[in-house]
């Protein structure tokens, strides 16, 4: 199958600072990106949509302002986690898919834990 | 978007069938069944999907009711390695639109 690669795969940062998390597909042009996240023994929950060029289209209740997605090429979205704090910790998941795929691929996830 | 139910765990021992079964009894016609595994702390992967009819690939079967109100992945010998939550998933379109995940069926294999 398609490969998406996430980048870190792990980072830690202190409250108010801002991280960004890269989302990749390595061998495929996706059309569409995917932002999820995972609390601990929970299941996954959508943030947010991106279409290549478009602006997200995020979920009720996910800030806008906080959460920033970019989505300027077919291989590459990122998620920007504006002045993060400790409840921002979470697991964050990308995942993407083209208009003709019957499939998401999804990436490694990535851990983030705001001190 | 129609609703799944599936048990919220189940076990195997190792290298013995596993049966995991979802209702969807309000799924409409157009609606493909899709299951997704997640293996710990990963991000989920695809496993399969149908229509109506039954489907096989190298990683599972899928069983799908006459009716369409339920289904069954079928793992044939379970490993170690299929030790993973999975989520089955009613999608009415390919690729781009999104995956509602529900709180899945998560699945231990016993040695």
């Amino acid at each position: 199958g398609a490969v998406v690669s996430q980048h870190p795969s792990r980072v830690i940062c202190k409250s108010g600072t801002s991280v960004k998390i890269e989302c990749r597909s390595l061998d495929f042009q996706a059309t569409t990106m995917f932002w999820y996240r995972q609390f601990p023994k929970q299941s996954l929950m959508l943030m947010a949509t991106s279409n290549e060029g478009s602006k997200a289209t995020y979920e009720q209740g996910v800030e806008k302002d906080k959460f920033l997605i970019n989505h300027a090429s077919l291989t590459l979205s990122t998620l920007t986690v504006t002045s993060a704090h400790p409840e921002d910790s979470s697991f964050y998941i990308c995942s993407a898919s083209s208009w003709f795929s019957y499939e998401q691929y999804f990436g490694p996830g990535t851990r983030l834990t705001v001190t | 978007d129609a609703k799944t139910t599936q048990p919220n765990s189940m076990e195997s021992n190792e290298e013995e069938p596993v049966h995991l079964p979802c209702n969807h009894s309000t799924i409409s016609g157009t609606d493909y069944i899709h299951w997704y595994r997640q293996l710990p702390s990963q991000g989920p992967e695809y496993v399969i999907h149908g229509l109506t009819s039954n489907v096989n690939n190298r990683m599972a079967s899928l069983a799908i009711a006459e009716d369409r109100k339920s289904s069954t992945l079928i793992l044939h010998r379970a490993t170690l390695r299929d030790a993973a939550v999975y989520y089955c998933i009613l999608k009415s379109s390919p690729g781009s639109y999104q995956l509602t995940f529900g709180k899945g069926t998560k699945l231990s294999v016993i040695p």
